[in-house]
């Protein structure tokens, strides 16, 4: 099976500005998480889709937002940009399908630079 | 605040040395818990995993982690090191809430030298 994929590896935008980053699931896998990494903060949860529904959110401000398609794919977007928001966005899979914990499984990242 | 703690976040040590990197937690009740590895330039791969059963977890390359849940700890063990570990290493864990949000500890960037 095909891992997890993420578009586009690398963005630079400026502060202001909006960002969409797109997460396509392993096949078959139902359930997908964000992450935030940064050297200081490490790796932060943000939020988690399984069925269309964000089902868990992190401690972020609402400027995170995610949704998740009919397919399981997931897009997340951040408005109004800000330099700490320089980060690598993880995107995680996982089988899930009764609300029980299960294995992630992590895509390469997007690297986002924001100026 | 529950958190994931790791230790000793730079570790450098020589091919064939024995290593042992702590995770400890501070949930309670039942957790679900992970190694996951990143080597360099690489995506964020799992290593290990916990769920239930027999404590001790072993994987390839001789890698082993124990669970001991009176020390609210997963210990990682990799008995001999090669250069090829070198690689950051965080501990996971899935609190008991019955959902996909991992904890991370701050991770261990291992350096191993011929």
């Amino acid at each position: 099976k095909a891992g997890v994929t993420q578009t586009p590896r690398y963005l630079i935008k400026t502060r202001g500005q909006q960002v969409t980053l797109s997460c396509s699931p392993i096949s078959g896998h139902r359930s997908v998480s964000w992450y935030q990494q940064t050297p200081g903060q490490g790796l932060q949860f943000l939020f988690e889709y399984f069925s269309e529904t964000q089902r868990n959110k992190g401690n972020f401000p609402g400027r995170f937002s995610g949704r998740q398609f009919s397919n399981s794919r997931s897009e997340m977007n951040v408005s109004t940009l800000e330099l700490g928001d320089s980060a690598l966005y993880l995107c995680a899979s996982s089988s899930d399908d009764r609300r029980t914990t299960d294995t992630q499984y992590f895509g390469p990242g997007t690297r986002l630079t924001v100026l | 605040a529950q958190s994931v703690s790791q230790h000793n976040h730079h570790v450098i040590l020589s091919e064939a040395a024995s290593l042992e990197l702590g995770c400890n937690y501070s949930y309670g009740g039942t957790v679900n818990l992970f190694w996951y590895v990143q080597y360099p330039g690489q995506h964020l791969q799992l290593l290990l995993k916990y769920f239930s059963g027999d404590p001790l977890v072993k994987g390839i390359k001789g890698f082993e982690a124990e669970f001991i849940k009176s020390k609210f700890s997963f210990n990682l063990r990799i008995p001999s090191v090669q250069c090829s570990d070198t690689a950051e290493y965080f501990c996971a864990v899935n609190p008991p809430y019955g959902n996909n949000r991992l904890a991370f500890g701050k991770g261990n960037q291992v350096v191993v030298i011929p």
